[in-house]
């Protein structure tokens, strides 16, 4: 299958400091990236829809000054968490799917980012 | 709104069959997905059902029926490495995936 490729698996950061997550697709072209947050034991939930070249949809409730999404190519996805507080601190997952938004097929997971704001 | 229930736990014994149940109330349906989900880990793909009916793969099978939005995953030859959380995913009229909150299934020796 696809893979997704998600770093750092893991980061610590002191509040008030910026984290950056990458996203990678690496052996297909993903038009549009995912960026999910999920909080111990709770769902998935969708934070913004990223589209190559052009500026990312975010969900209701999801400030996008604070969660800044880069998809400069059609490759690579990036989430900038800035001015992280303790109540950031969460897992945060990137996903894709060949055709862009609207692909049926399953949608291809990275291996997740813990985020821990201290 | 946009909801998807399912069973928050579930316990069954090695060997044996298990099934998850989701319903679903949702805006549109373009498929349903179930995923696996390790403590820690991200959801790694299970099957996917868009047409009534039963899916076999190996030991999970998955079932839907669009009339009463209603989907289960069937876990056979149950191992202790299937101890995750299991996660129903209904893609919707504007193809976002909609999650359900995930069946914890722990499994016993």
């Amino acid at each position: 299958g696809a893979v997704v490729s998600q770093h750092p698996s893991w980061v610590i950061c002191k509040s008030g400091t910026s984290v950056k997550i990458e996203c990678r697709s690496l052996d297909f072209q993903a038009t549009t990236m995912f960026w999910y947050r999920q909080f111990p034991k709770q769902s998935l939930m969708l934070m913004a829809t990223s589209n190559e070249g052009s500026k990312a949809t975010y969900e209701q409730g999801v400030e996008k000054d604070k969660f800044l999404i880069n998809h400069a190519s059609l490759t690579l996805s990036t989430l900038t968490v800035t001015s992280a507080h303790p109540e950031d601190s969460s897992f945060y997952i990137c996903s894709a799917s060949f055709g862009g938004a609207k692909g049926n097929t399953e949608a291809f997971f990275g291996q997740g980012t813990r985020l821990t704001v201290v | 709104g946009q909801n998807i229930d399912q069973p928050t736990e579930m316990t069954a014994t090695e060997g044996a069959i298990v099934q998850i149940n989701c319903t679903y109330q949702t805006s549109g349906f373009n498929g349903l997905f179930w995923y696996q989900q390790h403590a820690g880990e991200a959801p790694t793909f299970l099957s996917y059902n868009v047409l009534d009916g039963l899916e076999e793969k190996g030991r999970f099978s998955s079932f839907l029926s669009r009339s009463k939005g209603y989907s289960y995953l069937l876990l056979k030859e149950l191992q202790m490495k299937d101890s995750a959380s299991y996660l129903c995913a209904v893609r919707d009229s504007n193809y976002q995936l909609i999650w359900g909150a995930g069946t914890k299934l722990i499994i016993k020796p």
